[in-house]
């Protein structure tokens, strides 16, 4: 099945812990890209990546880092300098940079 | 960059009812896009609309660019159909806060 994949579903951490959200896809796309939502809010762009071994800051990247080793795989590091961890985090891919958007399941993330 | 403010925020409405959902921009766009996000949180596009109009079933969607906004039409609305809709300026990759939607059986 072609798509995005997003894990864990739900991921708990300790306050001061640097935690990895994983997303991978098989769409063959270009681009990838990181989004947080806050309850009852849209999303915001944290980091995107439009070719392997490239990526750009977002609105909001601080306490964030990201890596594009893979054309399949954007993995997003959450660190302790984040402030407000606790939120939603979704991945998507497309095809160029300014194409049609497909998202990931999404990772819920609670710091504890 | 652009900014996209969508209205209303919340609409309720009796299952059967039409709607229509508004996303304006603070500048001329081309390269828009429409999603749903159900209660579980998963995000669902429904239309690419740069321009013109599009329709898929029940749903169908206007972009007029030069004038800076989109719509979405929802026709006889379902209670599957609640959730958030957003539009989203793919250049910027700038959401607009969404408008909820709930859909009474």
């Amino acid at each position: 099945d072609g798509g995005i994949t997003q894990s864990p579903k739900y991921l708990f951490r300790k306050e001061g812990q640097n935690v990895t959200l994983s997303c991978e896809q098989n769409l063959n796309h270009d681009a990838m890209y990181w989004y947080r939502q806050d309850p009852g809010q849209g999303l915001r762009l944290i980091y995107y990546s439009q070719i392997v071994n490239d990526f750009q800051k977002g609105d909001i990247a601080e306490g964030y880092s990201v890596s594009r080793e893979k054309k399949e795989s954007f993995p997003l590091t959450v660190t302790s300098a984040q402030k407000n961890p606790t939120a939603f985090y979704l991945c998507a891919s497309s095809i160029g940079g300014t194409d049609t958007q497909y998202f990931g399941p999404g990772t819920r993330l609670t710091v504890l | 960059g652009i900014q996209v403010e969508q209205s209303p925020p919340d609409l309720i409405l009796q299952e059967g009812a039409n709607s229509t959902l508004r996303c304006n921009f603070s500048d001329s766009v081309n390269n828009l896009q429409w999603f749903h996000q159900n209660p579980w949180g998963q995000l669902i596009n429904l239309f690419y609309i740069p321009s013109g109009t599009k329709q898929n079933g029940r749903l169908s969607a206007t972009t007029v660019a030069t004038e800076r906004y989109s719509l979405l039409y929802i026709s006889s609305s379902q209670t599957t159909d609640s959730g958030v809709y957003f539009c989203v300026y793919n250049n910027d990759m700038r959401f607009g806060a969404g408008t909820r939607l709930t859909v009474k059986p």
